[in-house]
């Protein structure tokens, strides 16, 4: 199994400019994660899905954010536009819920550079 | 709302020594506590997952224990070696399934040679 796989693993761009994080989660996993790593924060959830369905996207900063599922094997999170704020590692973890043992793991990151 | 503290933010030690890691959280009623390593520029790596019936888990010379009605929990680390060098986050569920977890801050351990 090869993980949890983000894309792109660093990403700089111009304030203003549109960012798109990828994730894909172990295939069988019915949960998927985003988290934002900040030295200040630590790790914050933004959204999670459980079966491609968005449950909670109350730690979503703002309407500039926003992120998708559209199958069990992919999902998005955009910024648009991106703000130096933003600037982050972002984290998708997924999760299976089997037999009480509730393992998460979590992909490399992405490390977005807002300039 | 679930608050989880991890004390001390920074622990630098010898090699081989002891060492114990500190979780504290706000609400008792968990169903279980994790313990992730992270190393710098990687993401998270699970290494012991306790359930709330349980007291504590070991895996090799990590051992981390539970203490529910106290809000606490400890990652003993015995004989430490360099490769030890990491930060350790202890995180808790915000409820049963496949819920988020909540995250300590993390403890940055250096292990000196």
């Amino acid at each position: 199994d090869a993980g949890v796989i983000q894309s792109p693993r660093h990403e700089v761009t111009e304030m203003g400019q549109e960012v798109t994080l990828r994730c894909k989660p172990i295939s069988g996993h019915n949960s998927l994660f985003w988290y934002r790593q900040t030295m200040m924060r630590g790790l914050e959830l933004l959204i999670y899905f459980n079966n491609n369905v968005p449950i909670d996207d109350s730690g979503m900063p703002e309407d500039r954010f926003s992120a998708k599922m559209p199958n069990a094997s992919f999902s998005t999170l955009k910024i648009q536009p991106s703000e130096p704020r933003d600037s982050a590692v972002y984290f998708c973890a997924s999760s299976l819920a089997a037999g009480g043992n509730y393992g998460y793991t979590f992909g490399s990151g992405t490390r977005l550079t807002v300039v | 709302k679930q608050e989880v503290t991890q004390i001390p933010a920074a622990l630098s030690v010898p090699e081989g020594e002891n060492l114990v890691l500190n979780c504290s959280f706000t609400d008792s009623a968990i169903y279980n506590l994790q313990w992730f390593r992270q190393d710098p520029g990687k993401g998270l790596t699970s290494l012991l997952l306790i359930q709330s019936s349980q007291r504590e888990q070991t895996s090799g010379r990590l051992n981390a224990s539970l203490d529910k009605s106290s809000g606490r929990s400890t990652l003993y680390i015995a004989a430490s070696q360099p490769g030890d060098s990491a930060t350790y986050l202890c995180a808790v569920p915000l409820g049963s399934g496949n819920t988020p977890l909540v995250f300590g801050k993390g403890t940055r351990l250096s292990v000196i040679a």
